[in-house]
């Protein structure tokens, strides 16, 4: 099945630390997002690209950085994580084709990330 | 800048009954997307609103959406344990100069045997 998926699944690290989170969607969709949930905040955009060369912030990007490595490739970093980048981190997918009509988005299963 | 509300925020429902959860937002759009999570779990796409006046239904969910009044409702329909999770309604920005959606809060629900 064409799927959206997120490594790694859980992480634990320090504060300072520089953190990598990846995503690999093999849905063939144009677009892809990166999102932090936060109990009772619903979700947050951090990062969105359209294309391998469209990268765009989002609400929270401060304390973030992305990199669209190939259309199915779309990495989050941390450069110096702090506690309060404690989260739960979703990757998602939408299809440009029919973004003029719809933009419903596919996740990933999610990545826990915890600062100490 | 668009905001999306849902209420209530928390719900505990008995099996068998109906209750409806409503999301609100503030500046016109007429595509909205209501999600469902289960707990620890990814949010899976439940439907697609693209017009006003759009109803869809699955199952024991309904949803429509009023884009004059700004408002869509998740309708729940004799309920059941399985329906137990988080739902989610999100508003499309289409009509600014980048396209990306915002979503709710998130309601809660519970249903009690």
């Amino acid at each position: 099945d064409a799927d959206v998926t997120q490594t790694p699944r859980n992480r634990i690290t320090k504060t300072g630390k520089r953190i990598m989170l990846e995503c690999s969607q093999t849905k063939g969709h144009d677009r892809m997002y990166w999102y932090r949930q936060d109990p009772g905040l619903g979700l947050r955009l951090i990062y969105y690209s359209f294309d391998v060369k469209d990268i765009n912030k989002g609400e929270i990007s401060d304390g973030y950085s992305v990199s669209r490595q190939a259309q199915a490739k779309f990495s989050l970093s941390l450069e110096s994580a702090i506690p309060n980048q404690t989260a739960l981190y979703f990757c998602a997918t939408s299809d440009r084709l029919t973004g003029g009509l719809s933009n419903e988005q596919f996740f990933g299963p999610g990545t826990r990330l915890t600062v100490l | 800048e668009l905001k999306v509300e849902q209420n209530p925020l928390f719900l505990s429902m008995q099996e068998g009954k109906n209750y409806t959860i409503y999301c609100n937002y503030s500046t016109t759009s007429d595509r909205l997307y209501w999600y469902r999570q289960d707990p620890g779990k990814s949010l899976e796409s439940l439907f697609v609103l693209l017009s006003n006046g759009a109803v869809k239904q699955e199952g024991r969910l309904m949803a429509s959406l009023d884009t004059k009044a700004r408002l869509s409702t998740l309708h729940i329909t004799a309920a059941v344990h399985d329906l137990s999770a988080t739902y989610f309604c999100a508003v499309d920005m289409m009509k600014t100069s980048y396209d990306k959606v915002i979503f709710g809060p998130g309601t809660s629900l519970s249903v009690i045997p």
